[in-house]
């Protein structure tokens, strides 16, 4: 079962926007983490947050985490036409790898 | 490696069939799980190794699905009598530890089943 759920399901905006994902999880975690999926390829890790931070950057990627909320947004800044992807917040919960637990993606259309 | 290599990329298989997919994790990372990715959806765990052994393989939906990772690196995930619902995208990802961080996948296979 999927415990991520994110928001929107798509998103299309303009070349130079920003981007804004929501994430939302059920039981508690010990870290979250942001992935990109281009059409017809792998995942790509864009960055981890773990449960006693609340907000980390990377870049043009903005991520914060309310754990009181259970949720977590994904800020993609000044987006480009190259950021065009489907993106899946995963979560790791309990003590070990028990393997992260991905959302159901949303998938963001750049526009040139 | 490089990176996590999958292969076959693509496989299509009449029902019925068996097929063996093969996953070359990153050199030296503990950790390889497996996920089956259907059309539109996240990736679904499947199995976790831990070196050569299987600690968890909860997410593998029957007894027709098996994964082996006989010496600690190369893996296999083997589906046996494939129906058509086992159609899907099936990622490998490696780590270099054992308490998960990020993961690296590779391409994936795409199973098609007729």
């Amino acid at each position: 079962s999927q415990q991520g759920e994110e928001d929107p399901q798509a998103l299309s905006i303009q070349e130079g926007e920003n981007a804004t994902m929501n994430c939302s999880y059920k039981t508690s975690i010990n870290n979250l983490q942001w992935y990109r999926q281009n059409s017809g390829r792998g995942l790509v890790h864009l960055i981890l947050i773990r449960s006693n931070e609340r907000e980390k950057h990377s870049g043009r990627l903005r991520v914060t985490l309310d754990t009181s909320k259970k949720s977590s947004s994904l800020l993609i800044t000044a987006s480009r036409a190259a950021d065009t992807a489907s993106y899946f917040c995963a979560t790791l919960s309990g003590g070990g790898a028990d393997g992260l637990t991905f959302g159901k993606g949303t998938h963001l259309i750049i526009q040139p | 490696g490089a990176g996590v290599s999958q292969s076959p990329r693509y496989k299509v298989a009449k029902r019925g069939q068996d097929v063996a997919l093969r996953c070359d994790p990153i050199s030296g990372h503990v950790s390889l799980f497996w996920y089956q990715q259907a059309l539109g959806q996240g990736p679904e765990f499947l199995t976790y190794f831990q070196n050569e052994a299987q600690l968890d393989k909860s997410g593998l939906p029957s007894d027709r699905f098996f994964a082996e990772r006989p010496e600690g690196s190369v893996s296999t995930l083997k589906i046996q009598r494939t129906q058509q619902e086992d159609s899907a995208v099936y990622l490998c990802a490696s780590f270099v530890g054992t308490n998960t961080g990020e993961l690296f996948f590779g391409e994936g296979s795409r199973l098609t089943v007729l």
